[in-house]
């Protein structure tokens, strides 16, 4: 079983309406919590960073973190036909390497 | 400032063929990372490089795949007598720090090899 569980999609959803994402996770130890977000031939990109349990938001997106439910989720607001591209959650603990999700592809239509 | 960047872009070759795969990380980076993306699948860790240390092969699939960096900047990831399973998207990434705490990985655009 993998450490990180992410749903591939693809998630389809119409502009303006917010997009969930989510993945778990088996590892305890997992400290520090990422989205990348993946463009379509592109390297993935930093997209949110949180530490430990709890909420960030930055601009149009809120990253979760429930370490009780080793659950985190990724929402974005209003979401734009730009915001199409494959999300992928990264994990790793204090020291080691970043353990990453399969990606979502998520796809926003005009 | 220049990213982190690799080449080719795209490579087709034979199965059996010996491959190059390059990346330049960002300037002072001293970390550095192969990873491979096959489709559906998240990113597989190949190879790790930190400063002068040994580098962390651990990811390494078979003995088919190996990697060096030079000088602490550049590295390359040969793959040798390919097979169709080898097709992917290789990935390098790189980071000012050792995998601790604060560590943010850039990546590269990728490698798209195609092993026909």
């Amino acid at each position: 079983q993998k450490e990180v569980e992410q749903d591939p999609g693809p998630l389809s959803v119409p502009e303006g309406a917010i997009v969930s994402l989510n993945c778990t996770y088996s590892n305890s130890a997992f400290q520090y919590f990422m989205w990348y977000r993946q463009y379509s031939r592109k390297g993935p990109e930093l997209l949110m960073y949180t530490y430990s349990s709890g909420n960030k938001e930055d601009g149009r997106f809120t990253a979760q973190v429930d370490k009780s439910s080793k659950y985190i989720s990724l929402f974005i607001r209003d979401s734009q036909p730009s915001d199409s591209a494959t999300y992928l959650c990264a994990m790793k603990p204090s020291w080691g390497k970043l353990q990453f999700g399969a990606g979502t592809q998520v796809v926003v239509t005009p | 400032g220049a990213g982190v960047s690799q080449s080719p872009s795209n490579k087709v070759t034979e199965k059996g063929k010996d491959v190059e795969l390059r990346c330049d990380p960002i300037s002072g980076h001293t970390a550095l990372y192969w990873y491979r993306q096959s489709l559906g699948q998240g990113l597989e860790f190949l190879i790790y490089f930190q400063g002068n240390s040994a580098p962390d092969k651990s990811g390494l699939p078979s003995d088919r795949f190996s990697a060096e960096r030079t000088g602490g900047s550049v590295s390359t990831l040969t793959i040798q007598r390919t097979q169709q399973e080898d097709s992917a998207v290789y990935l390098c990434a790189s980071s000012l720090r050792p995998p601790t705490d604060e560590e943010t990985q850039y990546f590269g655009p990728g490698t798209r090899l195609l092993v026909l």
